[in-house]
């Protein structure tokens, strides 16, 4: 079974430009979340998505922005790059069912 | 609001050493789940366990096993004879699972273990 695929794996890009990352979640699981990990902050949660609905958000500015298609994969996209959006973006899948959620290799973003 | 703490920031080991990774959690719910993750350099979180609140008994998955205490709102983690692949960064992290699953982490631990 494959597990989360997390694309593209790196990205680098300038400040003021926009970026896209995507996210296909396990098979069956309906439940995408997105979290942001930095040295300084550590991991935060960023957007819960389910059946297409954000069901919840986090504390960041609307720069970011998430959806989910019906086929579950989601994209997160953050406009108007700063040097601080540098980090490493997780996306985790859950079941509806249940609160494991496992985590793809995520998408290092650097913004110069 | 919930908040997870782990206030070992780094450990390092002798391989074979037992280990243990400490991790207090708060929350007002009664209702909760804890999680342990490995993050090896990789960067993948890698799930290895969780534990629902309404369930104290411990566990043990060969060399992990898992302390779970409400009375001191503690779940702990320790590494049976740790091996250099047990190096990496653990987190702790929690949710209450009522209309969402976000995770609370905490900082993490980072674990090296030397051969």
């Amino acid at each position: 079974k494959a597990g989360v695929t997390q694309t593209p794996r790196y990205l680098i890009k300038t400040r003021g430009q926009q970026v896209t990352l995507s996210c296909s979640p396990i098979s069956g699981h309906r439940s995408v979340s997105w979290y942001q990990q930095t040295p300084g902050q550590g991991l935060q949660f960023l957007f819960e998505y389910f059946s297409e609905t954000q069901r919840n958000k986090g504390n960041f500015p609307g720069r970011f922005s998430g959806r989910q298609f019906s086929n579950s994969r989601s994209e997160m996209n953050v406009s108007t790059l700063e040097l601080g959006d540098s980090a490493l973006y997780l996306c985790a899948s859950s079941l509806a069912a249940g609160p494991e959620a496992f985590f793809g290799q995520g998408t290092r973003l650097t913004v110069v | 609001a919930q908040k997870v703490t782990q206030a070992q920031t780094e450990i390092s080991v002798v391989e074979k050493e037992d280990v243990t990774l400490d991790c207090v959690y708060e929350t007002r719910d009664t209702t909760y789940y804890l999680f342990w993750y490995k993050q090896p350099p990789s960067g993948e979180l890698v799930f290895l366990i969780r534990r629902n609140s309404f369930d104290e008994q411990n566990e043990i998955s060969g060399r992990y096993s898992w302390n779970f205490q409400k009375s001191t709102s503690s779940f702990n983690f320790t590494i049976t004879a740790s091996q250099v692949v047990d190096s990496a960064v653990y987190f702790c992290a929690l949710t209450s699972g009522a209309g969402s699953y976000q995770l609370t982490f905490g900082k993490g631990t980072k674990l090296s273990v030397i051969p």
